[in-house]
């Protein structure tokens, strides 16, 4: 199975701050790399997929990049309501696998 | 308005049986490949199966610690997907979610959700 590490677990941030998330795999998956947004009690909801598209109606704040094993979802100006977990997805193999997360949290 | 309904779960002894459903409205469900993704609580989210589309023969899969256990299937005429889940184990507990694919890859669309408790 393909194992998803993303970096870092918590993260505390400030409003307008920039924040970086790179989610690392264990084998190449080409751009096939999903990220969505979890709020607590809530399903996830899709943000960014085939590594850099963003989703209908989702910020242009929100931008993904990478290729090969290394990936990364980048908020340029984290919001009040950008506070939440999220967490990578490859489509790349069966079975497919989701990192751990990483939880944004107000410093 | 894409919605997807998820309910069937419980409480339920360990062996026991529980049979999930979704139900869909607000696209053709048909189109569609469909997930199961379940959370174990306070932990991240798992990947538990697909079902295919008609196009694809409605074929499955599934991620290795429920294969034998659970099976996906779906009824497009009713707008449902179902996932019957056996032999079940207390690490099976989860919240368990339903999932629109678009294409043939990504999830853009989760249901709200449904509880499994496995526990004596």
């Amino acid at each position: 199975d393909i194992q998803l590490t993303q970096s870092p677990s918590f993260l505390s941030a400030s409003v307008e701050d920039r924040v970086t998330i790179t989610c690392r795999a264990s084998q190449g998956i080409g751009s096939s790399l999903a990220w969505y947004q979890q709020k607590p009690g809530k399903a996830p909801k899709l943000l960014v997929y085939g590594t850099s598209t963003l989703q209908s109606g989702v910020p242009s704040r929100f931008s993904g990049s990478g290729s090969g094993t290394e990936f990364t979802l980048t908020v340029t100006s984290l919001q009040p309501e950008d506070f939440a977990t999220y967490f990578c997805q490859q489509l790349k193999t069966y079975p497919l696998t989701f990192g751990g997360g990483t939880k944004v949290e107000l410093k | 308005e894409v919605q997807l309904v998820a309910s069937g779960g419980g409480l339920v002894q360990p062996g026991g049986s529980l049979r999930l459903s979704c139900a869909a409205s607000g696209f053709t469900l048909s189109d569609h490949y469909m997930d199961w993704v379940r959370q174990a609580p306070g932990t991240g989210l798992e990947w538990v199966g697909r079902t295919r589309n008609k196009a694809r023969g409605y074929t499955t899969e599934y991620v290795a610690s429920v294969r034998g256990r659970f099976t996906i299937s779906r009824d497009d005429s009713q707008n449902s997907l179902y996932m019957q889940m056996n032999s079940l184990k207390p690490e099976d507990t989860a919240v368990y979610f339903c999932a629109r694919v678009i294409g043939t890859d990504t999830v853009d669309f989760w249901g709200q959700g449904t509880l499994v408790t496995v526990s004596p």
